[in-house]
């Protein structure tokens, strides 16, 4: 079976660190790209950025470009999206999703991240 | 960057009745690279159309989807109970390239 497995709801306090993941199974990981997409509470989807693990090309959203880094381990089918400082505004449900130019028929089950002091 | 505006917002149909739901591109976009997606409460998005008119697999058909250049349509023929949710329109854009872009979401609820 395809799919998208990620990694577990976080409670963070501002400033911190995080870095959650994605982890694809039963298809050649290195041949499709992976899309990460935020959901705010209440909001509707937002498109964050996009890699290609078999190279690593990344792509980000202009609203997101700086704000979070999009990395992948091909060696353990796994994608990554990280923030170095955490705000209270990146409180948000974030989906990674199997993305070709035509759509994303593959979905992680969802990473609550929860930030607050 | 392209802006996909989806309309109306909120749309409230009883079972049974025909929804017609709006996605509408700041610049022209192709039909090859636009896509529909169901979300319901407390799930991940799904894919429903994709190509403008094509249903993804186990979509049933009285999901259609059709339209080009920057009018899209997403049309749901006869209303199940479970239909009612939030859709989605999303493109992918070459301008800059590899950008994709969704739509603020169209609510369907019940009458």
């Amino acid at each position: 079976e395809v799919q998208l497995v990620q990694s577990g709801a976080e409670v963070k306090k501002p400033g911190e660190s995080l870095k959650i993941s994605c982890k694809g199974s039963g298809y050649s990981f290195t041949s499709y790209w992976i899309g990460w997409v935020r959901q705010m509470p209440g909001k509707g989807l937002e498109w964050m950025g996009i890699i290609y693990p078999g190279d690593s090309d990344t792509r980000y959203s202009p609203s997101f470009q700086g704000q979070v880094t999009i990395s992948a381990d091909k060696s353990i089918s796994t994608a990554y999206l990280q923030w170095s400082s955490l705000k209270a505004s990146d409180t948000a449900m974030y989906y990674c999703a199997r993305q070709s130019k035509s759509a994303a028929g593959i979905w992680g089950q969802g990473t609550l991240v929860t930030v607050s002091s | 960057e392209i802006v996909l505006t989806q309309s109306p917002g909120t749309l409230s149909l009883s079972p049974g009745e025909r929804a017609t739901l709006s996605c509408r591109a700041s610049q022209s976009v192709s039909s090859s690279y636009l896509a529909w997606y169901q979300q319901k409460p407390g799930q991940a998005p799904r894919l429903l159309i994709y190509g403008a008119s094509s249903r993804a697999t186990g979509i049933p058909d009285r999901f259609s989807g059709s339209g080009s250049g920057t009018d899209f349509t997403l049309t749901i023929s006869r209303l199940e109970p479970e239909d009612f949710a939030v859709y989605y329109c999303q493109q992918y854009g070459s301008s800059p390239p590899g950008m994709y872009t969704f739509g603020q979401g169209t609510k369907l609820e019940i009458k």
